[in-house]
């Protein structure tokens, strides 16, 4: 089945500077990537998600970028601010692998020093 | 427009007791799927409904039932809770299963004593 391995675990940041996660993911078939955002008490919720056919996906501060040759994807936040503190989730699926199960990486706590 | 509900938000059981959690959307959704959520280990599926009346076993069903109620209700039951349970579960549900965008509830912490 899929594996999807995400680092780093925890990232500390400077306002205003870049924070990058980046994921890898082991089944080729793999063609729907999704990025959640998990605030403390919450559920996760959707931030932004790329599919196979495009190797870049930009909205507003945050952009997702692919590469299925090697099987990673990661997403950048730009200009962080204080409320970009959160717990971020990567995860992968296929619509063509039998089952095609979400498969989600470990997460990464982001903290956003002010 | 409530999107994913799920009661109860907190719950604590004795080892051995069963208990059912109830989730609900208004989304008109196909699929849904229930996670349970524990410390650096990101979401796990235990089990998935991709459509009214159909239900699959994801990668930790032991232990657990579900009940795809009808296309806005699918509940997961605990029939013996053991202290390996505790943990957050969330209920989601997408429009199609896994490709499509999944919305999450907002979690039932559960604690097994």
């Amino acid at each position: 089945g899929e594996n999807v391995e995400q680092h780093p675990s925890t990232l500390s940041v400077q306002e205003g500077d870049s924070a990058v996660i980046k994921c890898t993911y082991s089944d080729s078939a793999s063609n729907y990537f999704p990025w959640y955002k998990q605030e403390l008490g919450k559920g996760p919720q959707l931030i932004i998600d790329i599919r196979s056919n495009v190797g870049e996906k930009k909205d507003q501060r945050i952009a997702v970028t692919l590469n299925k040759t090697a099987k990673h994807f990661s997403l950048h936040i730009t200009e962080t601010q204080p409320e970009d503190s959160a717990v971020y989730f990567c995860a992968a699926s296929s619509s063509l692998a039998a089952g095609n199960k979400l498969t989600f990486g470990g997460g990464t706590r982001v903290l956003v020093k002010p | 427009n409530a999107g994913v509900t799920q009661t109860p938000k907190f719950q604590v059981l004795k080892t051995g007791q069963s208990m059912t959690l109830q989730c609900a959307q208004d989304m008109n959704h196909n699929s849904m799927y229930w996670y349970r959520q524990d410390p650096g280990m990101g979401l796990r599926l235990i089990y998935y409904s991709a459509s009214e009346g159909t239900t699959d076993k994801g990668e930790v069903p032991n232990g657990y039932n579900v009940s795809r109620l009808n296309k806005r209700e699918f509940s997961l039951r605990l029939e013996s809770a053991a202290p390996s349970q505790t943990s957050v579960y969330f209920c989601a549900s997408s429009s199609r299963a896994y490709t499509d965008t999944q919305y999450f509830g907002p979690g039932t912490r559960l604690t097994v004593l």
